[in-house]
């Protein structure tokens, strides 16, 4: 697996969009980009994925850069329910590959 | 709301005891797995059932011992614990012949070991 990085905190201020970023610059041509956040005493929950083409559903938005190098989710209105530790993950094939989370990104989301 | 249930969510036993998680998945799919996660490391692969075979043993301890009976059911059977077994067990699940499809996790396990 492509290995990522992300800052390890970041702040964003409540109703506001938190835009969260993600380097992969080893990226190989079939391995998708995908989120997972963790809150705190519950499991990682899986956000959004995506290839080479922006990403959009009901909990975030996921922006890839033209050449795959890195990408940002987007939450659009963030809210205290989304204070979480995000991940960043790339991976070609979740039924053979293992499953590797980083270090993630700390969101506290404050009022 | 997942798909993924875990029980028990807490569990304190001490080094001698012999106790099971349990993991059932509603998602209709057919893979599941076991991860471990400890403070501040990061999470680790035990066990991968496939179509309800073991395809991987991470080189887990043998005081763990899985179990798959059916593609919506798992289990982790313990036995003769150490402190340093206690942290959050992850139970996962994904559809395996869907390359694309993410894991799909429960909220865990608190295991406990005195």
């Amino acid at each position: 697996d492509a290995k990522t990085t992300q800052p390890p905190s970041m702040d964003c201020a409540e109703g506001r969009a938190a835009n969260l970023p993600c380097n992969h610059s080893t990226i190989s041509g079939n391995e998708y980009v995908y989120w997972y956040r963790q809150i705190h005493s519950q499991g990682p929950q899986y956000i959004i994925h995506g290839l080479k083409n922006n990403e959009t559903n009901e909990m975030a938005s996921l922006i890839i850069t033209e050449d795959r190098k890195s990408s940002t989710l987007i939450l659009p209105h963030a809210t205290l329910r989304d204070t979480a530790v995000y991940y960043c993950i790339v991976i070609s094939n979740f039924g053979n590959e293992k499953l590797t989370f980083g270090t993630g990104t700390r969101l506290t989301i404050i009022p | 709301e997942t798909g993924v249930t875990q029980t028990p969510r807490h569990l304190v036993m001490g080094m001698t005891n012999k106790k099971s998680l349990k993991c059932e998945q509603h998602l209709g799919h057919n893979a599941m797995y076991w991860y471990k996660q400890s403070a501040k490391k990061p999470l680790e692969l035990m066990f991968v059932y496939s179509l309800e075979e073991r395809v991987e043993n991470n080189s887990v301890p043998s005081r763990f011992s899985p179990e798959c009976p059916n593609s919506s059911h798992l289990f982790l059977h313990l036995h003769t614990l150490q402190p340093e077994d206690s942290a959050l067990y992850l139970c996962a699940s994904s559809q395996v012949d869907s390359g694309e499809q993410p894991q799909h996790f429960g909220d865990g396990t608190r295991l406990s070991i005195l």
